[in-house]
Order: structure tokens, then C-alpha cells, then sequence
């Protein structure tokens, strides 16, 4: 069966020190993966991608991601959290065609404390 | 970028009445798009893929009859909630990919904030 799981619920992390978030899928063929940041009342925003190539991935907001295969993973990193970056935080995957929609993990809500 | 366009944001209703929603994928054209439902502090489920000119495909469990959705054009779709319930209240929010260019992401709305009351 096709399914992501992000582990953490909830994550508190002090403001200034650094985030991993994880995110483990389950996808019969080639996985193509997002991460998406949700805050309050909004809709979803695009983190970063993976499609192909390198493994590791640069988005925005400082934010970075590395897809292991033989892991099945691709967690999200930031070596430094602002005040800013509390919100919830998505994991997906999905096929690269535009007719099928995304299988999304159940989030990892991010609090940062002062 | 590429950017989907959810109206109303939110919306109160009186229970037994009906609210469309509109999705609109702005500079691409989609010819399928996604609704999905959000309770609180819950991920996002999907209900129904919308298909340019024909019939919703409904994922199991969703009721057809209440949740009517149409999809007129490569660039707007439409969920109807009929005959709403407090039960319906919920965060709805829809997606699009773009259907010519390859390697692209979903592109969500901003959401829907439905009060039923």
C-alpha cells in the first residue's frame, strides 16, 4: 500500500538550534516527494521536491531535504529554527502525473520556544 | 509561480442551505484537480478528483449527493456543499497540477473555512 508516516506528532525546538523532521513513504514505483508547510487557517505551501538527481534538495526558507531510498526517507533539515518556522509541516508523495493526487503523511506540528 | 485561487476564504451558512466553493488555477491549466477536507489539527483528506468535462471520481465514503463538483473549464472547478450540516464545518481545500508541464508540484488554494450554523 502507498502511505507516507511522519512519526513525530509534535516537535518543540528552541529558536536558533537545528530541525530534522521526519518522513517515511511507502510508493510501489518511483517516488517523487514534497514537503509542504501549513500555517494556521492557510492552505498549503510548497517546501521543496524531489524529482531526480541530487539527493539533496534545497528549498525555501533555509529549509533542505535528502531522499535515501534504501532507507525510504526523506526527512526536512533547517541547521537554524526562527520564531517564524512554528507551523504544521507535510510530507507527501505522489507520481509524476498531474492527474493523480498527492498521498500526504499526517504532519509534524513544529513549536519554537525563545 | 503558478498559483491556485480558493474564494470564499470562509463562509457561514444556515444549516439546510448550499455553498459553492471555487478553485481556480490562475496562469496554467488543470485538467484535474483536488478537493480535499481538513479537520483540525488533522492531515489533509482526500474526497474527490475533479476532471475537466466529466464526472467527479469520489473516494470512498464521500457522499456524491452532498458534495457536488463540477469542473467546467481547464481552469476552474466547483464544490457544492448541499444541504449543509454543522457536521459539514470543516476546512476544505482544493489542488491543482499542471496539466502540460512536466515535474511540477501541487499547487494548493488558501483554503475554505466553512461555519455551519
Amino acid at each position: 500500500a502507498q502511505s507516507v508516516t511522519q512519526p513525530d506528532i509534535h516537535i518543540t525546538v528552541s529558536e536558533g538550534a537545528s530541525l530534522e523532521l521526519r518522513c517515511n513513504y511507502s510508493y510501489g514505483a518511483t517516488p517523487y516527494l514534497f514537503w509542504y508547510v501549513q500555517s494556521p487557517g492557510q492552505g498549503l505551501q510548497l517546501l521543496l521536491k524531489y524529482f531526480s538527481g541530487d539527493t539533496l534538495v534545497q528549498g525555501i526558507k533555509g529549509f533542505e531535504a535528502e531522499f535515501k531510498r534504501s532507507q525510504s526517507s526523506f526527512n526536512l533539515r533547517k541547521p537554524s529554527v526562527h520564531w517564524s518556522d512554528a507551523a504544521e509541516y507535510f510530507c507527501a508523495v505522489g507520481p509524476n502525473q498531474a492527474g493523480t493526487a498527492l498521498i500526504f503523511g499526517k504532519g509534524t506540528t513544529l513549536s519554537v520556544s525563545s | 509561480g503558478a498559483v491556485v485561487s480558493q474564494h470564499p476564504s470562509w463562509v457561514i451558512c444556515k444549516s439546510g442551505t448550499s455553498v459553492k466553493i471555487e478553485c481556480r488555477s490562475l496562469d496554467f491549466q488543470a485538467t484535474t484537480m483536488f478537493w480535499y477536507r481538513q479537520f483540525p489539527k488533522q492531515s489533509l483528506m482526500l474526497m474527490a478528483t475533479s476532471n475537466e468535462g466529466s464526472k467527479a471520481t469520489y473516494e470512498q465514503g464521500v457522499e456524491k449527493d452532498k458534495f457536488l463538483i463540477n469542473h467546467a473549464s481547464l481552469t476552474l472547478s466547483t464544490l457544492t456543499v448541499t444541504s449543509a450540516h454543522p457536521e459539514d464545518s470543516s476546512f476544505y481545500i482544493c489542488s491543482a497540477r499542471d496539466s502540460v508541464t512536466v515535474n511540477t508540484e501541487a499547487f494548493f488554494g488558501q483554503g475554505t473555512r466553512l461555519t455551519v450554523v
